[in-house]
């Protein structure tokens, strides 16, 4: 099966620091990958599509400018939390769209983000 | 009103039983819905999809949609402690594009012995 991996699995980091988290599918190559956000016992809310060699496309009510997002290869999106703040801290999930046209997402197992 | 709407539970089942979990969507040209199991800390993992009206059977799993009534449900036969999680219903919309997907907020169920 098609495999996602997240880079870090867990962070710690002081406010007004920066963070980038990686994405990577493995076995695959993912033209499309999708950035999650998932506070405690909520559900998954979609942060924005990364396309391979394009910006990103951002949900309404992400900020662009503090989520940046880079979808350099075929199988890495890097997602950079700029000037954390501890409302940033939440689980980040990563998704690679399986290739072939199917329509389904393989997820990667997380990232914790804690700013302190 | 939300999007993609599922009860929050907690659906409390004996081990053995069938458990049935629902979701409703308020997009009604949304194309493909899948259903998610998440445990505590840990990513979803597909489970199973569903496109087209009727009923899909995977194992255990059973997927029903009702695209006239914008319905979609899940059950577990022979539920085992081990399906005790968060199940996540997730839709792609008509005009999402890019194959985008919509949670719901999740159901969590729990299967007692």
């Amino acid at each position: 099966g098609a495999v996602v991996s997240q880079h870090p699995s867990r962070v710690i980091c002081k406010s007004g620091t920066s963070v980038k988290i990686e994405c990577r599918s493995l076995d695959f190559q993912a033209t499309t990958m999708f950035w999650y956000r998932q506070f405690p016992k909520k559900s998954l809310m979609l942060m924005a599509t990364s396309n391979e060699g394009s910006k990103a496309t951002y949900e309404q009510g992400v900020e662009k400018d503090k989520f940046l997002i880079n979808h350099a290869s075929l199988t890495l999106s890097t997602l950079t939390v700029t000037s954390a703040h501890p409302e940033d801290s939440s689980f980040y999930i990563c998704s690679a769209l399986a290739p072939r046209g199917r329509n389904e997402q393989f997820f990667g197992p997380g990232t914790r983000l804690t700013v302190l | 009103q939300k999007e993609v709407e599922q009860n929050s539970g907690p659906l409390s089942v004996p081990e053995g039983a069938i458990a049935s979990l629902n979701c409703t969507y308020s997009d009604r040209g949304s194309q493909s819905f899948f259903w998610y199991r998440q445990y505590s800390g840990k990513s979803p993992e597909l489970i199973m999809f569903i496109y087209s009206n009727g009923d899909k059977e995977d194992g255990r799993f059973t997927a029903q949609l009702n695209k006239a009534s914008q319905y979609v449900s899940l059950l577990i036969r022979d539920s085992q402690p081990s399906d005790s999680a968060t199940y996540l219903c997730a839709v792609t919309p008509f005009s999402g594009g890019y194959n985008k997907l919509i949670f719901g907020a999740g159901t969590r169920l729990a299967v007692h012995p």
